[in-house]
């Protein structure tokens, strides 16, 4: 199974801050890459998919990057609302689906 | 657009067998989706479980395989788990979720997972 890892696994920032997220994959999954949003008690929330195109009303302050093994989820102005736990998922191994550990987004 | 809502008993004893339900509204079950199950332990990250169109073709985890069986419903435009053998290692929120795909030029991509049910905690215990 592909292994998908994150970093880091959580960080404190303040409302305003551009905030990048890491995932690695442990063998290259083109551009097969998802990221979801979690709040607590909630169910995650599609944010992105093939690594940068942004869901339907997705706020544009989320983008996503990178192909191979390398990607990057990059928040540019934190907003209240983001303090989340954001998590990756590859489908390049279908249907053998993993996501990330995720990476909680704390606020200062 | 597009809902999903998970039922079935919280509480199921060790060795037994887990069973819930996703109910599809806004929307058909037979339409070229797949439907997944996701599970998250109190506190950990998300696995996948296994999915099934409406054909009936399943695809598992292959961690899980061997216990969980995947069904649908069509008339009733629903989906079911079913997770044998429970462990407290089962207890987890469990989620069901629309898997999306698309064509791009000759070749499908995916899935993704988009909408999510609200998700119904199981806690294996006796």
């Amino acid at each position: 199974a592909i292994r998908m890892t994150q970093s880091p696994s959580s960080f404190s920032a303040s409302t305003g801050d551009r905030v990048t997220i890491t995932c690695r994959a442990s063998q290259g999954i083109s551009s097969y890459l998802a990221w979801y949003q979690q709040k607590p008690g909630k169910a995650p929330k599609l944010l992105i998919y093939a690594a940068s195109t942004l869901q339907s009303g997705v706020p544009s302050r989320f983008s996503g990057s990178g192909s191979g093994t390398d990607f990057t989820l990059t928040i540019s102005c934190l907003q209240s609302e983001d303090f989340a736990t954001y998590y990756c998922q590859q489908y390049y191994s279908y249907p053998h689906l993993t996501f990330g550990g995720g990476t909680k987004v704390e606020i200062k | 657009q597009v809902q999903l809502q998970e039922s079935g008993p919280g509480l199921v004893k060790p060795s037994g067998t887990l069973s819930l339900t996703c109910a599809v509204s806004g929307g058909s079950i037979s339409s070229s989706n797949w439907w997944s199950w996701v599970r998250q332990p109190p506190g950990k990250g998300l696995e996948w479980i296994g999915e099934i169109y409406h054909s009936g073709s399943t695809n598992y985890n292959p961690s899980l395989k061997s216990r969980v069986t995947i069904s649908v419903d069509k008339s009733k435009n629903q989906f079911s788990l079913k997770l044998s053998s429970v462990t407290a290692a089962d207890t987890a929120v469990y989620y069901c979720a629309r898997a999306i795909t698309m064509i791009v030029v000759v070749i499908t991509t995916g899935p993704w997972f988009d909408p999510w049910g609200q998700g119904t905690l199981v806690t294996v215990s006796s």
